[in-house]
């Protein structure tokens, strides 16, 4: 248990309105992802961060922006929703080794 | 540039049928190899993981090795169970200017009956 969360967990928003999700971490790690799931698309790389203030954008980043003012803390906001942002996503931690520890998920539904 | 490639889905077995998911890759570096798991509603877990060319990552009955040779990492289980079922994902990282990338193929959906 690498000691990810997310919140919320699931929410309805309705389009043109802004969203933040919240991804926390218990264990000091460097690196973190923010990750969407659809259907047929696999997951794909949103925007990561480096560390404090350093973040970076991933293959999907339009729409999106994120900050990291701590280190347990990486958020995600949609800055003005729209339907195509409806989808599942996951906060992501970079273990020792190179691999990633996830986080429970958040499904976010634009209406 | 790098990428993932694994067998569509979904896989239907029955119970203690042996189990192959193809998986190969692209990448110019020296990639460490990756298997995750979905159980549904959930995030992915870290399955089996193989650093080098030729090591073999086991976890659970399942295995997969390094294969430089033919650039693949197939993942393996001799019995598998109802609880097997879910989506596996294979996956590469590689070193990158921002640190280190993973790079995830679409996923496999197991479905396995009783």
């Amino acid at each position: 248990d690498a000691g990810i969360t997310q919140s919320p967990r699931h929410k309805v928003t309705e389009t043109g309105t802004p969203v933040t999700l919240r991804c926390h971490q218990t264990e000091n790690h460097r690196y973190m992802y923010w990750y969407r799931q659809d259907p047929g698309h696999g997951l794909r790389l949103i925007h990561y961060s480096y560390g404090v203030k350093d973040t970076d954008k991933g293959e999907v980043s339009d729409g999106y922006s994120v900050s990291r003012s701590k280190t347990e803390d990486f958020l995600l906001t949609l800055e003005s929703a729209t339907s195509s942002q409806t989808s599942v996503y996951f906060c992501a931690i970079q273990g020792a080794a190179y691999e990633q520890y996830f986080g429970p998920g958040t499904r976010l539904t634009v209406t | 540039g790098d990428s993932v490639t694994q067998m569509e889905g979904p896989v239907t077995l029955s119970e203690e049928a042996f189990l192959t998911i193809n998986c190969t890759y692209t990448a110019t570096g020296y990639p460490s190899l990756f298997w995750y798991v979905q159980y549904p509603g959930e995030g992915l877990q870290l399955l089996l993981k193989a650093t080098k060319a030729d090591d073999k990552g086991s976890n659970k009955g399942f295995e997969a090795t390094y294969r430089k040779e033919t650039t693949s990492f197939h993942l393996e289980k001799g019995s598998v169970q109802v609880s097997d079922s879910a989506v596996y994902f294979c996956a590469l990282g590689v070193g990158d200017t921002g640190g280190f990338k993973t790079i995830f193929g679409a996923g496999t959906r197991l479905f396995v009956k009783a």
